[in-house]
């Protein structure tokens, strides 16, 4: 089935920095979705990039999607200490898929 | 403010004790809705699709005579976890939204099975 995985599995940065996260599925989408968890919580939806997009912002999220290399990137700019969570790309085909998650931590 | 309430956020039982989570869409209707299952620093793992006033739609390994769902109305599904083992234990979310559409989350319900 498809799915989406996630690089890297762990990233830990210092407060201000830029965070690159990226995704790489293996069959077609209709869209792909960034979801954020906190600890312990449900998830958070961030954004969502339709298959005819290649680029969507939205604050300090900027989201890429390349459908012929099947892969999208999740840039969190100037980063904070609240942006620490795991990070889920999923994709939307018949049913959401969510792949195995980027976990961040902003260092203070 | 939440658009989808689950609840109990967390239950602590016996093994052979069934336990009930219900999930509230609050904001809408809720034709279809998503039950997942989450293991420590892993993926969401899909078990099965509430469909409003019909049978649901379980995922392949999922036993739907241990997993029972019920999505009775518009705003409520049920996951009713029968017979709960220790191997039970785990973090179950659910969500709603319409297709190729951001889901909302609840907050998710942690399992535990002595």
């Amino acid at each position: 089935s498809q799915q989406g995985e996630e690089d890297p599995q762990a990233l830990s940065i210092q407060e201000g920095e830029n965070a690159t996260m990226n995704c790489s599925y293996k069959t077609s989408i209709n869209n792909l979705q960034w979801y954020r968890q906190n600890s312990g919580r449900g998830l958070v939806h961030l954004i969502l990039i339709r298959s005819n997009e290649r680029e969507k912002h939205s604050g300090r999220l900027r989201v890429t999607l390349d459908t012929s290399k099947k892969s999208s990137s999740l840039l969190i700019t100037a980063s904070r200490a609240a942006d620490t969570a795991s990070y889920f790309c999923a994709t939307d085909g018949q049913k959401l898929v969510f792949g195995q998650g980027t976990r961040l931590t902003i260092n203070p | 403010g939440a658009v989808v309430s689950q609840h109990p956020s967390r239950v602590i039982c016996k093994s052979g004790t069934s336990v009930k989570i219900e999930c509230r869409s609050l904001d809408f209707q809720a034709t279809t809705m998503f039950w997942y299952r989450q293991f420590p620093k892993q993926s969401l793992m899909l078990m099965a699709t509430s469909n409003e006033g019909s049978k649901a739609t379980y995922e392949q390994g999922v036993e739907k005579d241990k997993f029972l769902i019920n999505h009775a109305s518009l705003t409520l599904s049920t996951l009713t976890v029968t017979s709960a083992h220790p191997e039970d234990s785990s973090f179950y979310i659910c969500s709603a939204g319409g297709l190729s559409q951001p889901q909302h989350f609840g907050d998710g319900t942690r399992l535990s099975i002595l």
